[in-house]
């Protein structure tokens, strides 16, 4: 596609299941970033991928936070046991060259966890 | 640890106003990328600028400008005749696009 695309778009979910949330990243990008972002504040960084590998996860809050790119392209952000804190939007952005360069981002998931 | 402060969480003005939005950052970096965001209420952030800790020089992008000064830890953005598309929440990061300050809201009535 041509830009970042997340899906869902909204997420609603209960206290304690697993949500997985997916980022097809502009193709060709090698980097991919988790950010998320709570009302009135600005996104907090999560997790940074630079191919498949997780190059910086320092921002994942808790073991219950995980991410993968198996295969360089498409994410998937993994929250188990999820909590009424969690509920935030997620937002997903790409970029051609890595860090410190021009990111793309997506619309991000809403996810409500009730 | 890295930090970004923007003071003004809202401003309002009237179009064709200048207006300037204020950025200033901590960081213990020698060398450090500084950014300015801008989120529509359509929610996806648009990458507007970066500057590299090296270069002071201002630079200006059409009604846009951005004024760096190291010695202040400041990089203000600066929007010229506000037009009402203008109006969205503005945020500044610092390095990596992993430290953004909390935005300000831009508000432009006609």
């Amino acid at each position: 596609g041509a830009g970042v695309s997340q899906t869902p778009s909204n997420k609603v979910t209960e206290k304690g299941k697993y949500v997985e949330l997916r980022c097809d990243p502009i193709s060709g990008h090698t980097a991919l970033y988790w950010y998320r972002q709570s009302l009135g504040q600005g996104p907090e960084f999560l997790i940074y991928f630079q191919g498949t590998g997780a190059a910086d996860d320092s921002g994942l809050p808790n073991d219950r936070f995980f991410a993968v790119r198996p295969e360089g392209s498409v994410s998937t952000l993994k929250i188990q046991r999820t909590e009424r804190g969690d509920s935030a939007v997620y937002l997903c952005a790409s970029s051609l060259l890595g860090q410190n360069t021009e990111a793309f981002f997506g619309q991000g998931t809403r996810l409500t966890v009730v | 640890a890295q930090k970004v402060t923007q003071a003004q969480t809202e401003i309002s003005v009237v179009e064709k106003e200048d207006v300037t939005l204020d950025c200033v950052y901590e960081t213990r970096d020698t060398t450090y990328y500084l950014f300015w965001y801008k989120q529509p209420p359509s929610g996806e952030l648009v990458f507007l600028i970066r500057r590299n800790s090296f270069d002071e020089q201002n630079e200006i992008s059409g009604r846009y400008s951005w004024n760096f000064q190291k010695s202040t830890s400041s990089f203000n953005f600066t929007i010229t005749a506000s037009q009402v598309v203008d109006s969205a929440v503005y945020f500044c990061a610092l390095s990596e696009g992993e430290t953004f300050g909390d935005g300000t809201t831009l508000t432009v009535k006609p």
